[in-house]
């Protein structure tokens, strides 16, 4: 089973500010990683998938990058509405896994 | 609009069952992979089951131990979870969730319930 982690568990940060989320793979899933943001009390939203694919409707200021075992997720500029906790999810064979979660906070 | 509405979650004693329901709205669900997933409180997502468009395969994750069947009637636009032999470790929100091919051969969750909540307590 291919284990996702993410880092951090919390990132505080202020609006405007620059957030770099982190998932890493235990083995590589080659570009095969979306990522979902999800709200209090909400559903998760699919924000990224294939690595660095935008959904749709989801602004620029989100982007993906990476493959093999390491992504990362950017907000460019935090908004207020992005204080969320966010997921990386992958695929094995018939298994879907997310990672733990990183929690963006208001600093 | 498309969207998905979670329906059946409540309490249930140890060893009981509950069925949840899962009704589209603004799209056909025959074409699309459904799937459940959940999230116990305050926890992570975890994938529970998938089933094809046409419910020619169904798969399940490992902890599950055979206890929860997937379902499907494309007729009805709606998804179904029977669950059994339920345990304190089933307490989540239980959401269905879309399952789109993508142009290189993955897959994503595009559109998702607002989830129902089971407690096994």
């Amino acid at each position: 089973e291919i284990v996702l982690t993410q880092s951090p568990a919390t990132l505080s940060l202020s609006p405007g500010e620059r957030a770099t989320l982190s998932c890493r793979a235990s083995q590589s899933v080659s570009s095969y990683l979306a990522w979902y943001q999800q709200k209090p009390g909400q559903a998760p939203t699919l924000l990224i998938y294939d690595a660095s694919n935008r959904a749709t409707g989801i602004p620029a200021r989100f982007s993906g990058s990476g493959s093999g075992t390491d992504f990362t997720l950017t907000i460019s500029s935090l908004e207020p509405e992005d204080f969320a906790v966010y997921y990386c999810q992958q695929r094995s064979n018939w298994s879907w896994t997310f990672g733990q979660g990183t929690k963006v906070e208001i600093k | 609009e498309m969207q998905l509405v979670d329906s059946g979650g409540g309490l249930v004693k140890p060893g009981g069952s509950l069925r949840l329901s899962c009704a589209a709205s603004g799209f056909t669900i025959s074409a699309y992979r459904m799937n459940w997933v959940r999230q116990a409180p305050g926890k992570g997502l975890e994938w529970v089951s998938i089933i094809s468009a046409s419910s020619s395969y169904m798969f399940y994750a490992d902890s599950l131990n055979g206890r929860f069947t997937i379902s499907r009637d494309n007729a009805k636009n709606s998804l179904y979870l029977q669950m059994n032999s339920l345990r304190a470790e089933d307490t989540a929100v239980y959401y269905c969730a879309r399952l789109i091919p993508t142009a290189i051969g993955h897959d994503a969750f595009d559109i998702w319930g607002q989830g129902t909540l089971v407690t096994v307590s």
